[in-house]
């Protein structure tokens, strides 16, 4: 079952937050976050286990809440080249994407 | 370089004709993968393969068909293609297939069903 991403698209200036929820109804073992870029491929931004941990990639960073089968996405200081579709990808049994999320930041 | 190659890159064909879409991974990884991408609806897993001679499908298997005999390459063969294939299609890799594992996406086939 797809785990479910909100909101489904979010417009920002330069230099403004944004946050993107994921939530399963499973138990998780792992959240995955990768961005696409229009008409290309997804590419890897960070996994987060188990643990409640906190990861950081430039000025992106996530959580994940395991005991309420969520995570979040933070753009921090947006810059133009965070513009795609960010899709969390999460881990019960095998690995399953939401639907995407995308970002459009403009100067 | 370490990747993952798909051909073709762009695909028209017609109706029940049969084509086959190629991955290839050159990273020795077990654990391949295909996603169809439609809008809307995100990545939706094909099938998948631990390793070689083992595959399984995954959440939308209908009216395609995988093989894994050797462990970079897992094509994916449409039968007999109608139009509710068209999409954007993607091979996927990694390690073992673990919970901690990234992903390794290939370019993207485009394929469109007449």
């Amino acid at each position: 079952q797809q785990p479910v991403q909100s909101p489904q698209a979010v417009i920002l200036r330069e230099g403004e937050d944004a946050v993107i929820n994921c939530s399963s109804s499973k138990a998780l073992y792992s959240v995955h976050w990768y961005r696409q870029k229009h008409g290309e491929a997804p590419v890897f931004l960070m996994i987060l286990l188990k643990g409640g941990e906190q990861k950081g990639h430039e000025k992106i960073s996530a959580s994940f809440n395991e005991k309420k089968q969520q995570s979040s996405l933070y753009l921090t200081a947006s810059q133009l080249s965070y513009s795609g579709t960010y899709f969390c990808g999460t881990v019960s049994y095998k690995l399953s994407f939401g639907a995407g999320t995308t970002v459009t930041v403009r100067a | 370089e370490a990747q993952v190659t798909q051909n073709p890159r762009y695909l028209i064909t017609v109706t029940g004709k049969k084509l086959t879409v190629t991955c290839s991974q050159n990273m020795n990884h077990e654990y391949m993968s295909w996603y169809r991408q439609d809008p809307g609806l995100g990545l939706r897993q094909i099938y998948y393969s631990m390793n070689v001679e083992v595959t399984d499908k995954g959440d939308v298997p209908e009216g395609y068909k995988v093989s894994r005999k050797e462990k970079r390459n897992f094509p994916l063969i449409l039968e007999s293609p109608s139009p509710n294939q068209t999409s954007l299609y993607f091979c996927a890799s990694s390690s073992h297939g673990l919970a901690q594992e990234t992903q390794y996406f290939g370019p993207g086939t485009r394929l469109l069903v007449l």
